[in-house]
């Protein structure tokens, strides 16, 4: 079954605790992107990737890591997570690069809460 | 980069036609428009997308102004399931790559 996992699907952690949240596809989609989603600020878009080892910026990088070095894996890294980094996360993918009209598949989410 | 504005939530009658707007006034000529929705706190979940012409799936329609400055989401016959927040989304304009989803419109579809 085509689809896009996060683990773990909750957590939560203390400030300055280093931790990964993983995301894996296993469409052989070429983009991969990591969105929050907070209370009355939508869905935005914290870092994407358009294939291995290209990675970019999104709307709210700050505070948050990724690395692609794998096409199916794209983590989030905290490295020293801080309570307004408590949110909603999602990973999503697409087959390309977003040049065409591919559209995204997105994950089952991650709650993280910071203490 | 184009971003949208939707009404923050509509009511719609079960088995009538809901009617979502979107206006993306700063669009420009090669983006396209997309529209999600995402029920409870799932993953959003694509629904359809179109450049300039009137688009129809087994989902939705979505008819975009000759301007292109808005657009509208018709579901023909709203059922309970269709609750959810939908979210209107043009491509980043300078790379394609991004997306911007903003606060969409909560749908609730009444008995």
């Amino acid at each position: 079954e085509a689809q896009v996992t996060q683990n773990p699907r909750y957590l939560i952690t203390v400030t300055g605790k280093k931790l990964t949240v993983t995301c894996s596809q296993n469409m052989n989609h070429e983009y991969m992107s990591w969105y929050r989603q907070d209370p009355g600020l939508g869905l935005r878009q914290i870092y994407y990737s358009m294939n291995v080892e290209v990675t970019d910026k999104g709307d709210v990088p700050e505070g948050y890591k990724v690395s692609r070095k794998e096409k199916r894996n794209f983590p989030l890294i905290l490295e020293s997570p801080s309570p307004n980094q408590t949110s909603l996360y999602f990973c999503a993918s697409s087959s390309s690069s977003g040049r065409t009209t591919d559209t995204q598949y997105f994950g089952p989410g991650t709650r993280l809460t910071v203490l | 980069d184009a971003k949208t504005t939707q009404p923050p939530s509509m009511d719609c009658a079960e088995g009538r036609a809901a009617n979502l707007p979107c206006n993306h006034s700063t669009i420009s000529g090669n983006e396209y428009v997309y529209w999600y929705r995402q029920i409870h706190s799932q993953g959003p979940q694509y629904i359809i997308h179109g450049l300039k012409n009137n688009e129809t799936n087994e989902m939705a329609s979505l008819i975009i102004t000759e301007d292109r400055k808005s657009s509208t989401l018709i579901l023909p016959h709203a059922t309970l399931r269709d609750t959810a927040v939908y979210y209107c989304i043009v491509r980043g304009r300078i790379t394609g790559n991004q997306f911007y989803f903003g606060t969409g419109t909560s749908l609730t579809v009444i008995p």
